[in-house]
């Protein structure tokens, strides 16, 4: 398994501002992922995080918007930049490691982000 | 578009209540569907992984069945109790790590 913390756990931020959050997990993973949910929507993959070389976006994310930093194989950062109100959402960090299920996928507790 | 549509969107059951809800994901290209319980302030809780076609898991009083060939799966709690109130999700994964999710199931469970 995998337990996985993130900070700040919530925030209420202004519009045009940036909100980094951090992701920390108490192994090492190769890959770490960061999704959104947005109000009344799906978990949504923003992008892997990959150690040593750049993230991986999915369609509709961009790293201007979204960078992501990986230092190493514990630590991922996701910056949300030049905030609008149509960024609050839950944003989580998630990593795939073994467990009593099998190889499955555990998440943070998330941040919960309010952009006014 | 790959889509997992979850039914129903939210529901209100009584303790001692037995309820089941839907998870309808892509049939081709299938790895593996997750299931997950999501409490508020706390992070998703893996319940289940199901990768064969027929399969049915258990744990305590919940049950998941996993049909690959029409594309669906159903949650089971038994004898519902308030600590069951939670979202639940299920994701859909066809290999390489990635996940689909829908957009959950609300479950209340009122004393």
């Amino acid at each position: 398994s995998a337990v996985i913390s993130q900070k700040p756990s919530r925030d209420i931020c202004q519009r045009g501002t940036s909100l980094t959050i951090q992701c920390q997990v108490d192994s090492q993973v190769t890959m770490m992922f960061w999704y959104r949910q947005q109000p009344g929507q799906s978990l949504t993959l923003i992008a892997t995080a990959n150690q040593g070389s750049e993230a991986t976006y999915e369609s509709g994310f961009v790293i201007d918007k979204f960078p992501i930093s990986r230092p190493n194989l514990t630590f991922s950062t996701l910056t949300v930049s030049n905030m609008s109100p149509e960024d609050s959402s839950i944003y989580l960090c998630s990593v795939f490691a073994p467990g009593g299920l099998g190889e499955t996928q555990y998440f943070g507790p998330g941040t919960r982000l309010l952009v006014l | 578009i790959l889509n997992v549509e979850q039914s129903p969107q939210s529901l209100h059951v009584q303790e001692g209540d037995s309820t089941n809800f839907t998870c309808s994901f892509p049939s081709s290209n299938f790895y593996a569907l997750h299931w997950y319980r999501w409490e508020t302030a706390k992070s998703p809780e893996a319940l289940f992984v199901m990768t064969l076609n027929g399969d049915e898991k258990k744990k305590g009083r919940i049950s998941a069945t996993l049909n690959t060939k029409e594309g669906y799966s159903y949650l089971y709690i038994k004898g519902s109790q308030p600590e069951d109130s939670a979202t639940y999700l299920c994701a859909f994964s066809g290999g390489y790590n990635k996940l689909i999710f829908g957009a959950g199931t609300r479950l209340a469970v009122h004393p």
